[in-house]
């Protein structure tokens, strides 16, 4: 079936430094890609969504120039959070969607700043 | 954004029982997705609706399609101790792309 990685599992960080996490999926070519985060024992919230080659489209209320998404190629995207600070700690979780797959997620990044 | 609610909030139940869980929605969705989150992992897809009125199974789970399009149920028959986890029910509406989660039912099993 079709598989999602997404690498860092984990990241710490310390306040003010950006932190990469990449998506990939690694047996099939994803036409889109979402981006969500989550918080402890809550539901995942979209961020964006990502069209390879073009822009992503953010959800209401994310700031797109603090959560970079690149979607260079269909079966990498990277969510680049900048200067991070201890509130963009979270779950954050990628998924890939083609016609025939549907929706695979990846495993998660569990990202701490300090 | 689109508002899923979930029904119960959480569950304790003895090994060996069924459970039901439901979906609902003040929403039309033409897609009912059923999913499972462990702890530190990402969801995986445990049974995917595509029509009103629709029952599948999937092992010792049985989820349906609401006909009215606004709900779903999950049941699980016989639970198990790895059946612990979140459960979460997800739609997508007719051209969209993403999905809308809801807010979880967390199961726990006693063994």
């Amino acid at each position: 079936g079709a598989v999602v990685s997404q690498h860092p599992s984990r990241v710490i960080c310390k306040s003010g430094t950006s932190v990469k996490i990449e998506c990939r999926s690694l047996d099939f070519q994803a036409t889109t890609m979402f981006w969500y985060r989550q918080f402890p024992k809550k539901s995942l919230m979209l961020m964006a969504t990502s069209n390879e080659g073009s822009k992503a489209t953010y959800e209401q209320g994310v700031e797109k120039d603090k959560f970079l998404i690149n979607h260079a190629s269909l079966t990498l995207s990277t969510l680049t959070v900048t200067s991070a600070h201890p509130e963009d700690s979270s779950f954050y979780i990628c998924s890939a969607s083609t016609h025939r797959s549907g929706y695979t997620f990846g495993s998660g990044t569990r990202l701490t700043v300090v | 954004g689109q508002q899923l609610n979930q029904s119960p909030q959480s569950m304790f139940i003895q090994e060996g029982e069924d459970v039901s869980m439901n979906c609902t929605s003040s929403s039309i969705f033409n897609t009912w997705l059923w999913y499972k989150q462990d702890p530190g992992e990402g969801p995986v897809l445990l049974i995917a609706l595509y029509k009103a009125g629709e029952l599948t199974s999937n092992g010792r789970l049985t989820a349906q399609f609401g006909i009215t399009r606004k709900d779903s149920f999950l049941n699980i028959s016989a639970s198990i101790p790895s059946d612990v986890g979140i459960y979460f029910c997800a739609g997508q509406k007719t051209g969209a792309n993403n999905l809308f989660f809801g807010t979880g039912t967390r199961l726990t099993v006693i063994p």
